[in-house]
Formats: structure tokens, sequence, C-alpha cells
């Protein structure tokens, strides 16, 4: 089983500031196989980023996933007020399709 | 436009099954994967399983094997998850998932969420 490690468990940041978020597999998925989600409370989760680094139909372009091996990053350039929420990166090049623990960006 | 909609909030005891639908509209509904993912309060995502209605054969998290039975009716395009001897660890929200042709395998469309909630 691929175990996912997001990185930092939460991030404090502003609208307009960059946020970096790190996803590292312990295994190497060179399929890059790798998927961002956001979720909100209450809401269903979102795709945003599919193989690695393909942004999701109607995904605003601040969002941006790259990466591959072991080792994936989703950037969100320009913060707005309802990018604060919580994302998940998942792995779905193998069974079991493991997800991060989850990284929450909060409102500074 | 592809929609999930899965059946309501369910209260069960202890040791029992609980089975949670998902009817999807829109879409060839045997050609994709249709997934069941879980988020207990205050934690994160759990992937259970997933079926191709196509192939028929469900893949199971090994966490979940021997108490999972996920199920596909084409005839009614309903997506379904029963899980047995349920315990308190089992309250969560369940989500059905399903991906896109442009999006094989990721999870692009969800249901609402079904909230399962076991307790004595």
């Amino acid at each position: 089983e691929t175990v996912l490690t997001q990185s930092p468990a939460s991030l404090s940041l502003s609208p307009g500031d960059r946020a970096t978020l790190s996803c590292r597999a312990s295994q190497t998925d060179s399929s890059r196989y790798l998927a961002w989600y956001q979720v909100k409370p209450g809401q269903s989760p979102r795709l945003l980023i599919y193989a690695a680094s393909t942004r999701a139909t109607g995904i605003p372009d601040r969002f941006s996933g790259s990466g591959s091996g072991t080792d994936f990053t989703l950037s969100i350039t320009r913060l707005e007020p309802e990018d604060f929420a919580v994302y998940y990166c998942q792995q779905y090049g193998g069974s079991p399709y493991t997800f991060g623990q989850g990284t929450k960006l909060e409102l500074k | 436009q592809v929609q999930l909609v899965q059946s309501g909030a369910e209260v069960k005891m202890p040791g029992s099954s609980v089975k949670v639908s998902c009817k999807a509209s829109g879409g060839d509904f045997r050609s994709y994967s249709f997934n069941w993912v879980r988020q207990a309060p205050g934690l994160g995502l759990e992937w259970m399983g997933g079926i191709i209605p196509y192939f028929g054969t469900p893949n199971y998290a090994p966490k979940f094997q021997g108490r999972l039975t996920i199920t596909a009716d084409e005839s009614t395009s309903t997506a379904y998850m029963e899980l047995k001897k349920v315990t308190s660890e089992d309250t969560a929200v369940y989500f059905c998932a399903r991906d896109g042709a442009g999006t094989p395998l990721a999870f692009v469309f969800w249901g609402q969420g079904t909230l399962v909630t076991v307790s004595s």
C-alpha cells in the first residue's frame, strides 16, 4: 500500500499570498496517477488536479500541480477567500487508492 | 451533466449492516469507475473500494475486505455500498465518486454524501 504524507499539516496565509502544499509517496509512481482535491465543511470533495499536473475542468489557473516519482506539489497563487479549505492528495495508480492526511489552509 | 444522488442518512445499531445507494444520471453508467470514500468526523478521506459495472468485479481496500460489498445495478444505473458488522468507528459521511471520460480513475463526480451514524 502506498502511504501519502502531506506537509505541512496546516498553513496560515492571507488572501493574495501563495500556498505551496507537499505530498510525498512511500513508493514511486511512474504513471503520475496523483490527484489533488479540495474539501470544504459540509461539501463534497472537488477534484482540482489529476495526473499530477492537469487541471480539472473549471479549475482556475491559480491552481497548479507538479512533481513525479515520490514528490508532488500543489501550488495556489494569489489566494482567494474561497480557497481556504482542506486539501488532500490521492494516488490512484495502484489499489488501494490512498489519500494523504490533508493540509488545512487557514486564514491568517 | 453527470449527477450522483445518494440515499438518505442512516442510524444503525452496532453489529448491524448499512446499505447506501448512489443513483447516476448522465453518461454511460457501465463504463466508468464508481467508488466509495468515507470521512469520519474530524478525520480525512478514506477510499473503501470501487467497481466498474462493465467488468462487475469490485476492488476493496484490505481494511474492509470481508465486511464490505460493492455492487452495481445497470438496469437502474445505481451503485451500492453495504458495510456489515458496523461499529462506532464506522460513523462517517459516505460518498460515492465516479471518474470521468477525460480523467480516468480520478474522482471528478461526487454524490452529496450520506451520514451514517452507528449508535446504541
